[in-house]
């Protein structure tokens, strides 16, 4: 079935430090792919997607390529900072008749000044 | 534009008891989706309504349901609550169309069964 997978976290760097969260997937069909960010006590924000094969998302510095030949969507950011500090999700979204969001497990993410 | 709203934000109930959450989307959109939240098993799909019908479930019991009014506004229920549905629930919205298939989340209800 769909699937993603993230890489495990947490992940703990000093501010200004280059980032990488690594997520795969396993999907039919070619589904669109999504980063969401989520901090402490609250919901889900969306932070970047793409919707096909070599498309970038990006927003606030962060940026993920949709790779279809690696079924990959890696998270970066070149200078991370403080307030970055959160859990972050790769997910995909099924669309079959409805829409379905499939998460990858998070990823926790601290940044130390 | 208003974001997503849920009522309430945090609930206390004893097990066996049911519950009623509540959703408000963003307004245009026509699509709510439910979402599970837990430290053990991640973000878990529960059902998405759109136009007040349901489109899709998850794979959960039957004590969860749900359903869309015709504002688009929606409700979830548990009912015979136990200790493992203690979560956080997330509602999502989105349009129809399809380039605007983002889904946008709220703040979530936490609940806790004791």
């Amino acid at each position: 079935g769909d699937s993603v997978t993230q890489m495990e976290g947490p992940v703990t760097l000093s501010e200004e430090a280059f980032l990488t969260i690594n997520c795969t997937y396993t999907a039919t069909g070619y589904p669109s792919l999504f980063w969401y960010v989520q901090y402490p006590g609250e919901g889900l924000q969306l932070l970047l997607k793409a919707t096909k094969a070599d498309d970038k998302g990006s927003n606030k510095g962060f940026e993920a390529t949709y790779r279809k030949e690696t079924t990959s969507f890696h998270l970066e950011k070149g200078s991370v900072q403080v307030s970055d500090s959160a859990v972050y999700f790769c997910a995909l979204l099924i669309i079959q008749g409805a829409q379905k969001l499939v998460f990858g497990q998070g990823t926790r993410l601290t940044i130390n000044p | 534009k208003a974001g997503v709203t849920q009522t309430p934000r945090y609930l206390i109930k004893t097990r066996g008891q049911q519950v009623t959450l509540s959703c408000s989307p963003i307004s245009g959109h026509r699509s709510v989706s439910w979402y599970q939240q837990t430290p053990g098993q991640g973000l878990q799909f529960l059902f998405e309504y759109f136009s007040e019908t349901q489109r899709n479930k998850g794979n959960f019991p039957g004590r969860f349901s749900g359903r869309q009014f015709s504002n688009s506004r929606s409700e979830m229920n548990v009912s015979t609550l136990e200790l493992g549905d203690s979560a956080l629930y997330l509602c999502a919205s989105s349009s129809s169309s399809f380039t605007a298939y983002e889904q946008y989340f709220g703040p979530g209800t936490r609940l806790t069964v004791t």
